[in-house]
């Protein structure tokens, strides 16, 4: 089975400009969750999407938002970047469904430099 | 709230030593998840355990061991005779079920861990 997928790799904006990140879950996963990882703040969870429908949200500011299509795949998109926005994003993806929480499998991440 | 400490922030052991991640979490609710990830230096992080909050056994897979203490709030890992590939950053999480299925997990800091050859 293929893993979870984070395109790009490697990204670099300006202040002001806007950002999309793309995720592919693992084939049959339906749940799909961003983190932020900084050196300072660790890493913060983002955004749950499941089925199309954003099930879950952390403590970031509405320049943060994401989608979930139809066949699982998300994008995050960051509008209005700032410095501070400099990080690795992981996206990571489960079944998503059951009553036991399924370990979170995640990509290699979308390292992302503002200038 | 939920929170996680990971009080060791870097360890650093000769190869083949015995090594211990500490990790304490807080939480109110009775039913919650504890995970370990790996973190190797190419960023991605790698699923190591799963823990529920009603199942305290021990856990052993080869040379990686968990003790789950549920009356110190603790989940601690173990790393015997540890080798230089085990060298990352190890992050332990929480995650409370908000919605069936739903998951949101909360990191500590992470420890990152070097093994000298």
């Amino acid at each position: 089975k293929a893993g979870v997928t984070q395109t790009p790799r490697y990204l670099i904006k300006t202040r002001g400009q806007q950002v999309t990140l793309s995720c592919s879950p693992i084939s049959g996963h339906r749940s799909v969750s961003w983190y932020q990882q900084t050196p300072g703040q660790g890493l913060q969870f983002l955004f749950e999407y499941f089925s199309e429908t954003q099930r879950n949200k952390g403590n970031f500011p509405g320049r943060f938002s994401g989608r979930q299509f139809s066949n699982s795949r998300s994008e995050m998109n960051v509008s209005t970047l700032e410095l501070g926005d400099s990080a690795l994003y992981l996206c990571a993806s489960s079944e998503g469904t059951g009553l036991e929480n399924q370990p979170q499998h995640f990509g290699d991440g979308t390292r992302l430099s503002i200038l | 709230a939920q929170k996680v400490t990971q009080a060791q922030t870097e360890i650093s052991v000769v190869e083949k030593e015995d090594v211990t991640l500490d990790c304490v979490y807080e939480t109110r609710d009775t039913t919650y998840y504890l995970f370990w990830y790996k973190q190797p230096p190419s960023g991605e992080l790698v699923f190591l355990i799963r823990r529920n909050s009603f199942d305290e056994q021990n856990e052993i897979s080869g040379r990686y061991s968990w003790n789950f203490q549920k009356s110190t709030s603790s989940f601690n890992f173990t790393i015997t005779a540890s080798q230089v590939v085990d060298s990352a950053v190890y992050f332990c999480a929480l995650s409370e079920s908000i919605i069936q299925g739903a998951q949101k997990l909360v990191f500590g800091q992470g420890t990152r861990l070097t093994i000298n050859p």
